[in-house]
């Protein structure tokens, strides 16, 4: 168990440029989460997957983000047309439906900084 | 809809001393849970403790305790002993309800530091 991976750690891209992230999540959760944190800011829910299912999606994911996770395993976030305004942290976090309440394992993001 | 809510931006604590970090929420849920990470400079969130909304016993997790009032909905976390290494963001989150599972709702984050 090397807990939750994301990669890259940082991206700068410019504005206007397609990215996307990755997250490897414990290997047997099933349940796979991504937030988003801007400065000064707590993480703020995007999106969640059971599986290979995207079952929650937040009002904060616009038609420029896109994530899948096409076997259950790992993940992929990519936001197209990148703005100003998508510079923050992205966060990965997977659980187990049976871990309960502690079983939340965050990953150690990946910064982003569109300039 | 359920909302943290985290007054103080940062706190300057000697080494040593204890220290407390306040967190209100509010919801209408009947069951809920509560939950303390740390974030240092790294990013990563790490769990500290975490307190359901029928437990009657406060959470205690070595140095960290859960100070959980329901009637006045706070639920403030206590370093006893504080260290160097406490220095970090502390956020406070509840666990909402999702298709399926549950998200974490989180506060604004107080910034500790612990002076030597």
């Amino acid at each position: 168990d090397t807990g939750v991976s994301q990669d890259p750690r940082h991206k700068i891209t410019k504005r206007g440029q397609n990215v996307t992230f990755r997250c490897d999540p414990i290997s047997e959760h099933n349940r796979l989460y991504w937030y988003r944190q801007t400065l000064g800011q707590g993480p703020e829910f995007l999106t969640y997957f059971q599986n290979e299912a995207q079952l929650e999606k937040s009002r904060l994911l616009s038609d420029r983000f896109s994530a899948e996770r096409p076997k259950g395993s790992f993940s992929t976030l990519e936001i197209q047309r990148t703005e100003q305004g998508d510079s923050a942290m992205y966060l990965c976090a997977s659980s187990h439906w049976g871990t309960g309440d502690r079983g939340y394992t965050f990953g150690s993001g990946t910064r982003l900084t569109v300039v | 809809a359920q909302k943290i809510t985290q007054t103080q931006p940062g706190m300057f604590v000697q080494e040593k001393e204890a220290v407390t970090l306040d967190c209100t929420y509010d919801t209408s849920d009947q069951s809920y849970g509560l939950f303390w990470y740390k974030q240092p400079s790294s990013g990563e969130m790490i769990f500290l403790i975490y307190q359901g909304s029928y437990d009657e016993q406060n959470a205690t997790e070595g140095r960290y305790s859960l100070n959980f009032q329901k009637a006045r909905k706070s639920a403030n976390l206590v370093i006893s002993a504080s260290q160097l290494g406490d220095s970090a963001m502390y956020f406070c989150a509840m666990r909402a309800a999702i298709q399926g599972a549950q998200k974490l709702v989180f506060g604004q984050g107080t910034r500790l530091t612990i002076n030597p």
